[in-house]
């Protein structure tokens, strides 16, 4: 089935510092890739669409310039988040599709911990 | 206004009997996809099933059926046979628009099933 890379699995860094999220699509080409964040015991929520070669669409109250995100070839998309402060603290998913027709894959998410 | 809705936070089921969780859905496009995913302790998220909107029959995958009552809006998961390997958090979603326009999917809040020996 598809397979979804997403990495790192955890990362922990200071406030004020960048981290940046990868996320593969590993045996087929992801046109569109979603980014979702989720709190604990919380549902995930939309952080923005990534397309392949074009700027990323971000959900309303999602800071664009905050959580940069680039998706430069059809199996990469990365998700940079940009001075990180404690409120940032989350897990992030990231997910992509094969064929618009087919479910969404899911990475195995990043546990972010800012100090 | 919650497009997706799941009003169980936690359930409980007993090994080898079936459970319903359920999920309601908000939409006035006609087209439309509803899914449901499986997410452990370990926070990957799993495809269990897939209901398109104009699909006649309910989706089934081996042990999960989807309930799916149109008129209700209504998408309910049933898990047959519950095994402890179960116990999760599950999430409806759903995406709004025409399969081949690849749009986003809204999730629910999640029901958290732990399944009893």
């Amino acid at each position: 089935g598809a397979v979804v890379s997403q990495h790192p699995s955890r990362v922990i860094c200071k406030s004020g510092t960048s981290v940046k999220i990868e996320c593969r699509s590993l045996d087929f080409q992801a046109t569109t890739m979603f980014w979702y964040r989720q709190f604990p015991k919380q549902s995930l929520m939309l952080m923005a669409t990534s397309n392949e070669g074009s700027k990323a669409t971000y959900e309303q109250g999602v800071e664009k310039d905050k959580f940069l995100i680039n998706h430069a070839s059809l199996t990469l998309s990365t998700l940079t988040v940009t001075s990180a402060h404690p409120e940032d603290s989350s897990f992030y998913i990231c997910s992509a599709r094969s064929r618009v027709t087919s479910p969404l894959h899911f990475g195995n998410g990043t546990r972010l911990t800012v100090t | 206004a919650q497009k997706i809705t799941q009003t169980q936070p936690g359930m409980f089921v007993q090994e080898k009997e079936a459970v319903t969780l359920d999920c309601t859905y908000d939409t006035s496009d006609p087209s439309y996809g509803l899914f449901w995913y499986k997410q452990p302790s370990s926070g990957e998220m799993i495809f269990l099933i897939y209901q398109g909107s104009y699909d006649q029959q309910n989706a089934t995958e081996g042990r999960y059926s989807l309930n799916f009552q149109k008129a209700r809006k209504s998408a309910n998961l049933v898990i047959s046979a519950s095994q402890l390997g179960d116990s999760a958090m599950y999430f409806c979603a759903m995406r709004e628009g025409p399969d081949n326009q690849g749009g986003k999917l809204i999730f629910g809040q999640g029901t958290e099933l732990s399944v009893k020996p």
